[in-house]
């Protein structure tokens, strides 16, 4: 059964630091993985795609890596802003079917 | 892009009655549609798959007659909450595939259901 986890839970850092955020996932046979920013009540934005032959997306500041192998995907963040704060969350999509399955997040805070 | 519109965004009600929840994508096609639920604090944990013209699929643990779903057309998902209780409160939220092959999903905004 797949797992997911983010680490850490939570992340405070002053605003202009460069961040990573770290997810694994227990069974590399994945077709893709997804990060996700969640906004406190609100839905969901898709922040960056990666197929699973892919090894790394980017989007402006941001850059997230996959190693499909060791099961690891990171989420890097430059030069971060107050804006930035929110909770990131990873899925992964183990059938191809669209069905998801999340880690827990990483609520960032980005302090001015 | 591709918008999933879902709502009502928040709800509030009485312990027994029934909510219905609406999820839209409105400018493409979805035969699947995806249900989620958040606890505060804690992540996304997968429903049941909603499929145009025919049963949903429920994910292990999820009782089919709580969560009534209909996916009556490629562009409606509705999620019943039934003789809803204070332990049914919870974010709620939907997703579908975008209209091209190896797309992202995309997520509606989440209804947080809150039962008295």
């Amino acid at each position: 059964k797949q797992e997911v986890t983010q680490i850490p839970a939570a992340l405070s850092v002053p605003e202009g630091e460069n961040l990573v955020l770290n997810c694994s996932f227990t069974d590399s046979a994945i077709y893709n993985l997804q990060w996700f920013r969640q906004d406190p009540g609100k839905g969901l934005t898709s922040l960056l795609l990666i197929q699973s032959s892919q090894r790394e997306q980017t989007s402006g500041r941001l850059n997230a890596s996959l190693d499909k192998s060791s099961g690891r995907s990171t989420l890097y963040i430059a030069a971060s802003q107050p804006g930035d704060s929110a909770t990131y969350l990873c899925a992964v999509d183990s059938s191809n079917t669209g069905k998801l399955i999340f880690g827990q997040g990483t609520t960032l805070q980005v302090k001015p | 892009g591709a918008v999933v519109s879902q709502h009502p965004s928040r709800v509030i009600c009485k312990s027994g009655t029934s909510v219905k929840i609406e999820c839209r994508s409105l400018d493409f096609q979805a035969t699947t549609m995806f249900w989620y639920r958040q606890f505060p604090k804690k992540s996304l944990m997968l429903m049941a798959t909603s499929n145009e013209g025919s049963k949903a699929t429920y994910e292990q643990g999820v009782e089919k007659d709580k969560f009534l779903i209909n996916h009556a057309s490629l562009t409606l998902s509705t999620l019943t909450v039934t003789s809803a209780h204070p332990e049914d409160s919870s974010f709620y939220i939907c997703s579908a595939p975008g209209p091209r092959s190896n797309e992202k999903l995309f997520f509606g905004s989440g209804t947080q259901l809150s039962v008295l």
